[in-house]
This record gives C-alpha cells, sequence and structure tokens, in this order.
C-alpha cells in the first residue's frame, strides 16, 4: 500500500503570509495527488486535483506543484477564510490520505 | 448545484448491522462512480468503498470487505452502505463523495455519524 507523509502537522501564519504544505508519497503516484480543505465540522472540499489542476471556484490563491512522489500545496497570500485542515490525497493506486496540517492564523 | 446528503447514521452496538443512504441531486447520478470515506474522531480520512456508474462493480478497502456492502439505486438517485457486523474502530463520520472519471473525489456530503458502542 502507499503511504502519505505530509508535513507540517501544524502551522501558524499572518494574514498575507505564503504558506507551503508538502506531501511525500512512498512511492511513485506519477500526477495523481490532490489537496483538500476541511473546515471545522464541515465536509472536505476539492481545492487541487491531479497536482496542479484548481477546482471549479476556488480562488488562484491557491496551487499545486510536483510529481512523482514529492508534492506542494501552496497558498501564495493567507486570508483569513484559510483556516482549516488541509489533506493530500493520492488515487494513483487505492486511495491514501495524508494525515492533515492544522493552520492557524498566528 | 451539485448536492449530497447523508442520512442513518446513529449508535449501534457491536456486532450488529446498519445501513445509511446518501441522496444526490443537482447532477446526472447515473454518470458518476460514488465512494464512502469515513473520518474517526480526531483521525484523519479514510477511504471505504467505491461503486462504479451502474453498480456492476464494486471495491472496498480489506478491514470492511465482507462485512460493509456499497450500493445504489440510480432510479432514486441514491447512494447505500450496508453495515454489518460493526467493530467499534468502524466509529466515525461517513461521508459519500462523487467520483470523477479522473477517479478523485470532487464534491463530498456533510457526512453522517455512526457511533459503535455497547
Amino acid at each position: 500500500d502507499i503511504q502519505m507523509t505530509q508535513s507540517p502537522s501544524f502551522l501558524s501564519a499572518s494574514v498575507g503570509d505564503r504558506v507551503t504544505i508538502n506531501c511525500k508519497a512512498s512511492q511513485n503516484i506519477n500526477k495523481y495527488l490532490d489537496w483538500y480543505q476541511q473546515k471545522l465540522g464541515e465536509a472536505p472540499k476539492l481545492l487541487i486535483y491531479n497536482t496542479n489542476s484548481l477546482h471549479t471556484g476556488i480562488p488562484s490563491r491557491f496551487s499545486g506543484s510536483g510529481s512523482g512522489t514529492d508534492f506542494t500545496l501552496t497558498i501564495s497570500s493567507l486570508q483569513p477564510e484559510d483556516v482549516a485542515t488541509y489533506f493530500c490525497l493520492q488515487h494513483n493506486s487505492g486511495y491514501t490520505f495524508g494525515a492533515g496540517t492544522k493552520l492557524e492564523l498566528k | 448545484e451539485v448536492q449530497l446528503v447523508e442520512s442513518g447514521g446513529g449508535l449501534v452496538q457491536p456486532g450488529r448491522s446498519l445501513k445509511f443512504s446518501c441522496a444526490a441531486s443537482g447532477f446526472t447520478f447515473s454518470d458518476y462512480a460514488m465512494a464512502w470515506v469515513r473520518q474517526a474522531p480526531k483521525k484523519g480520512l479514510e477511504w471505504v468503498a467505491t461503486i462504479i456508474y451502474d453498480g456492476s462493480s464494486t471495491y472496498y478497502r480489506d478491514s470492511v470487505k465482507g462485512r460493509f456492502t456499497i450500493s445504489r439505486d440510480n432510479a432514486k438517485s441514491t447512494l447505500y452502505l450496508q453495515m454489518d457486523s460493526l467493530r467499534s474502530e468502524d466509529t466515525a463520520t461517513y461521508y459519500c463523495a462523487r467520483t470523477t472519471t479522473g477517479w478523485y473525489f470532487d464534491f463530498w456530503g456533510p457526512g453522517t455519524m455512526v457511533t459503535v458502542s455497547s
């Protein structure tokens, strides 16, 4: 089974900061890596699919990059409404989620 | 607008069964594979099962194979999960998720909570 290692597990940043979250796969997953945002008490919301494709309606401050085993979610300028937990998901072989990154405002 | 609404969760004793559903609207349900994903309290997300658009193929994570059954009624635009021989480790919020042709989840329901406890 493919394992996903997500880092950091916790992140504190200020409004306007550039924020990066990483996911590392235990083996090559090609481009099949997605990013989700989950606010407290809500369902996960798709942000990015297949490494770098922005889902409909998602602000352009969110972007994704990477390939193979190493992937990054970037928020170019953090907004207060971005406070949430972020998960990565590989769907190259079955499905495996990262453990999550809790993002808070400093 | 795509909407997915789960219902039927609750408290159930270990070893018992529970079936819950996900009502879909705002899209052609029969065009999409669907999945169940769960999240144990204060834990990460875990894929549970997938059913393809016409119900002819299903897939399960190892820990629920033989105990859970995913099914769908395209005429009613509804997805189901039948859970038998429930264990405490099945306690979680269960989300239904629409699955794209690229096999990622693009829309999720708000979830239904299942607690397995005596």
